[in-house]
């Protein structure tokens, strides 16, 4: 089976630039998440869907960073424009909803941003 | 605040040996809380998640325990193998007004050597 699959796996690109990526979840899961990781700050979760609709924006760093979900197999989380301090790795997850918050979140292997 | 502290923040030990990885918690109210192994350049991948009324969960060589009371975690690896070579994570989730709150820990690097 597939498991999560992001792209691009890296980018690096100037401040002020637009930046998007993108993530298709495991066929059938039903919640999304996006997580940031850094040296300094560990994982931190950004947004996260359940069935499409976004439950809880608050790890949002700023408005210059949205995120949506057309669909149940896709999501991109977009930063316009991107500083420097943006760099990270950004990672999405996906879930099987049903059984509540106890099942296992399933990770994509991430997208390595660089802004210079 | 809530928080989630993980030791040893890194770990040197040789194959076949055995460890323990601790993570202590104040998060309120309590969900669950997971074990995530992170190989270098690669996503999270889930180990164990226990709630409230779990005191241990194995997979495999990995086991974890709890203790709700002390809010206090371990992950305990038995027979040590090259490949378990990784950061190792501790999270605890809490669930407020519907939505999902996670509180990551640091994670511990271990390292096994030959």
């Amino acid at each position: 089976d597939a498991g999560v699959i992001q792209s691009p796996r890296h980018e690096v690109t100037e401040m002020g630039q637009e930046v998007t990526l993108r993530c298709k979840p495991i066929s059938g899961h039903n919640s999304l998440f996006w997580y940031r990781q850094t040296m300094m700050r560990g994982l931190e979760l950004l947004i996260y869907f359940n069935n499409n609709v976004p439950i809880d924006d608050s790890g949002m760093p700023e408005d210059r960073f949205s995120a949506k979900m057309p669909n149940a197999s896709f999501s991109t989380l977009k930063i316009q424009p991107s500083e420097p301090r943006d760099s990270a790795v950004y990672f999405c997850a996906s879930t099987r909803r049903a059984g509540g918050d106890n099942q296992p979140q399933h990770f994509g292997d991430g997208t390595r941003l660089s802004i210079l | 605040k809530n928080q989630v502290e993980q030791s040893p923040q890194s770990l040197i030990i040789l194959e076949g040996k055995n460890c323990t990885l601790q993570c202590n918690y104040t998060v309120s109210p309590f969900s669950n809380l997971r074990w995530y192994k992170q190989d270098t350049g690669r996503g999270p991948v889930s180990l164990t998640i226990m709630t409230f009324s779990e005191n241990t969960k194995s997979n495999g060589r990995y086991t974890a325990t709890l203790d709700a009371d002390t809010k206090q975690s371990s992950l305990h690896i038995t027979a040590s193998q090259l490949s378990d070579s990784a950061s190792y994570i501790c999270v605890v989730s809490s669930i407020a007004g519907g939505s999902y709150i996670p509180t990551f820990g640091r994670g511990t690097s271990l390292i096994v050597h030959p």
